[in-house]
């Protein structure tokens, strides 16, 4: 069984650019949740598709911050205009329907904004 | 979301049982106790989860007290490639893993 894929694993960009991260989760995890680690700080969540949908968006810093899920399978996280404090490590996580189920990470995406 | 804490780091040798507490005096009746373990440039990995009492897998142990306020992760007979961050995360339930990670227990094994 594949594990859940982080593409790129990284990327440097300059300040005000555009990037999109993609996740492609373990097949048949209806759940697809986005997480990052900021330098020096601790793994936050940022939210949580069940499917297609935003179940918890609640983590998500600014609305230059936009994660889709069409389809309900890979989902995107783009940033626009990406900001210096915007540099970290991306992670995407999976997990099957039903509560008390593991969740898988992917190795993450590593941004710098330069 | 209980908030939980947990030694900064540890050191063993190898071959030894390491044990990693985690007090998390806030936790509620839909929480579980869910355990991860994190290599330098890779996700976070899931180990082991309880509710109560203890709960053992091919990798590790958790011991779970009746109060459930702590809980005890049993590594048996490490080795160097144990060397990694614990994180102990208490999940509710009702928010499948929308987990809140806090700093970890880094885990040096020695030779």
């Amino acid at each position: 069984e594949a594990g859940v894929t982080q593409f790129p694993s990284h990327s440097v960009i300059e300040k005000g650019q555009t990037v999109t991260l993609r996740c492609d989760p373990i097949s048949g995890h209806d759940n697809l949740y986005w997480y990052r680690r900021v330098m020096g700080k601790e793994i936050k969540f940022l939210l949580h598709f069940v499917k297609e949908s935003k179940q918890d968006e609640s983590g998500m810093p600014n609305n230059r911050f936009l994660a889709e899920r069409t389809g309900g399978t890979y989902s995107t996280l783009k940033v626009q205009p990406a900001e210096l404090e915007d540099s970290g490590v991306y992670f995407c996580a999976s997990s099957r329907r039903g509560g008390g189920t593991e969740a898988f990470f992917g190795q993450g995406t590593r941004l710098t904004v330069v | 979301l209980a908030k939980t804490t947990q030694p900064i780091s540890m050191d063993s040798y190898e071959g030894q049982e390491v044990n990693i507490t985690c007090s998390h005096n806030n936790i509620a009746t839909n929480d579980y106790i869910t355990w991860y373990q994190q290599f330098p440039s890779q996700g976070p990995r899931f180990i082991i989860q309880g509710y109560k009492t203890k709960v053992t897998n091919e990798v590790a142990s958790l011991f779970i007290p009746a109060d459930r306020k702590s809980s005890t992760l049993s590594l048996p007979r490490v080795s160097l490639s144990d060397t990694a961050v614990y994180y102990c995360l208490v999940r509710n339930n009702n928010a499948g893993n929308m987990l809140t990670f806090g700093g970890g227990t880094r885990l040096m094994v020695k030779p």
